[in-house]
C-alpha cells in the first residue's frame, strides 16, 4: 500500500521560494502519477499540478504556470514540488497525492500526503 | 468561484438520509467525465470516499454512495453518525481548463 509523507511546515518571506517534499513508502514513485493540492486557510481544494512517471513530464495549473516545478528524485523515492515568487495568497496547506494510471477524465487522487504548511509573511 | 458548485452546509440527525449536491457543466463531469468524492475530517487530509461515479474504496462504508445523471451529482449518507461530521468535496476533470478540479466543498454537520 502507498503511503505519502510530506516535509515539514514553512515560514517564507514575500517573493522567496519554498520547496515541499514528498516520500513515497510501499511503491516505487517511478511507477506514481503524483499531483499537487492546495488549501488555503478556510478554503477549498485547487489543483495545482501533476508529474508523470513515465517521462517525468509535467503539467500545471494555468495560474501556476511559471512559478512552480515539479521534480523526482527516484534513488530516494521523493518528489518535490517548489513554488517560487511567493506572495500572500500562497499561504495554504500542500498536499501530494497519487493518481491512478488512467485516462484524465477518470483519475482520482489516492492516497494523500498529511500536507505541509506554507505561510508567507511580508 | 468554483468550477464545480456545492451547497455551503447541509445538516441532519443521527441516523437521517442526506445528500450533497455537486453541479457541474458540458465541460467536465456533464460530457459524461468521472465525479469523484472525498471526504476531510478537521485537521486532516481529504480521503478518497467514492471513486468512478459510485464506487468506494476499501473499508468505506456502504452507508456512502454516488450518483450522478448529466450536470448534476450527488454523493448520499444514510444511517447519519456523528463521525461522519466533515467537509466533503466532489472532483472531475475539465476539458476546457485542462486540468482537475473540486466543488468548494460542504460542510456536513450532525445534529
Amino acid at each position: 500500500q502507498v503511503h505519502l509523507v510530506q516535509s515539514g511546515a514553512e515560514v517564507k518571506k514575500s517573493g522567496a521560494s519554498v520547496r515541499v517534499s514528498c516520500k513515497a513508502s510501499g511503491y516505487t514513485l517511478s511507477g506514481l502519477y503524483l499531483h499537487w493540492v492546495r488549501q488555503a486557510p478556510g478554503q477549498g481544494l485547487e489543483w495545482m499540478g501533476w508529474s508523470s512517471p513515465d517521462s517525468g513530464g509535467t503539467k500545471f495549473a494555468q495560474k501556476f504556470q511559471g512559478r512552480v516545478t515539479m521534480t523526482r528524485d527516484t534513488s530516494i523515492n521523493t518528489a518535490y514540488m517548489e513554488l517560487s515568487r511567493l506572495i500572500s495568497d500562497d499561504t495554504a496547506v500542500y498536499y501530494c497525492a497519487g493518481g491512478p494510471p488512467a485516462a484524465p477524465t477518470r483519475v482520482w487522487f489516492d492516497p494523500w500526503g498529511q500536507g505541509t504548511l506554507v505561510t508567507v509573511s511580508s | 468561484q468554483s468550477v464545480l458548485t456545492q451547497p455551503p452546509s447541509v445538516s441532519g440527525a443521527p441516523g437521517q438520509r442526506v445528500t450533497i449536491s455537486c453541479t457541474g457543466s458540458s465541460s467536465n463531469f456533464g460530457a459524461g467525465y468521472d465525479v469523484h468524492w472525498y471526504q476531510q475530517l478537521p485537521g486532516t487530509a481529504p480521503k478518497l470516499l467514492i471513486y468512478g461515479d459510485n464506487n468506494r474504496p476499501s473499508g468505506v462504508p456502504d452507508r456512502f454512495s454516488g450518483s450522478k445523471s448529466g450536470t448534476s451529482a450527488s454523493l448520499a449518507i444514510t444511517g447519519l453518525q456523528a463521525e461522519d461530521e466533515a467537509d466533503y468535496y466532489c472532483q472531475s476533470y475539465d476539458t476546457s481548463l485542462s486540468g482537475w478540479v473540486f466543488g468548494g466543498g460542504t460542510k456536513l454537520t450532525v445534529l
